[in-house]
């Protein structure tokens, strides 16, 4: 199966802090996707990572790609409340589907 | 701009009945559609996409089926739910292929009795 893997599965920090998050995947790609989930809510596009592509910046994200690992990662700086979520990365199931992984969900305590 | 719609919002229906879920898009031509299911506090499970009118691709076999009657019109269907068919149904659009960012609705929750 082509679908990500996140990690952690769930992530508690404190407002303030940064929050990292993993994404594994098994075969090659073109490019990665990050997206956001809020509870209840239809998932949102955060940034699309080409697998020529080792970093990329919007805001306080911040995606790298490992494609000699096969690994992905979201960092979001100077966490709020606002951040708290459920985050997913997807990778290309074939020429016209996403495969999402299981998300993992951050809680900004306040 | 593109706007992406999804109805109901929320659904209850007995074991057996039927269903019908819509989505619409506005503001593209021609996109591809898909449809989504989401166990509770899981990630998402592809049920069906379209790369055109007519066009159907199933990634799971289940009760369910998809019909796409117009180019911006996307409807997720069955003849008698489970309750297994229980969750959060989601609708997005692409403007091509799995190299694209997919565009989502807000979904529909529904519960099977």
């Amino acid at each position: 199966s082509q679908q990500g893997e996140e990690d952690p599965q769930a992530l508690s920090i404190q407002e303030g802090e940064n929050a990292t998050m993993n994404c594994s995947y098994k075969t090659s790609i073109n490019n990665l996707q990050w997206y956001r989930q809020n509870s209840g809510r239809g998932l949102v596009h955060l940034i699309l990572i080409r697998s020529n592509e080792r970093e990329k910046h919007s805001g306080r994200l911040r995606v790298t790609l490992d494609t000699s690992k096969k690994s992905s990662s979201l960092l979001i700086t100077a966490s709020r409340a606002a951040d708290t979520a459920s985050y997913f990365c997807a990778t290309e199931g074939g020429a016209n589907n996403l495969f999402f992984g299981t998300g993992t969900r951050l809680t900004v305590i306040p | 701009s593109q706007t992406i719609h999804q109805w109901p919002a929320t659904l209850v229906q007995p074991v057996g009945s039927p269903l019908s879920l819509e989505c619409t898009v506005e503001g593209t031509s021609n996109p591809n559609l898909y449809w989504y299911r989401q166990a509770a506090g899981r990630g998402l499970q592809l049920l069906f996409y379209s790369v055109g009118i007519g066009q159907i691709s199933s990634e799971v076999p289940q009760n369910l089926s998809a019909s796409r009657p117009q180019d911006r019109q996307f409807i997720l269907s069955s003849k008698k739910l489970l309750l297994s068919d229980s969750g959060f149904y989601l609708c997005a659009w692409s403007v091509g292929g799995a190299r694209e960012t997919q565009y989502f609705g807000p979904g529909t929750r529904l519960l099977v009795l």
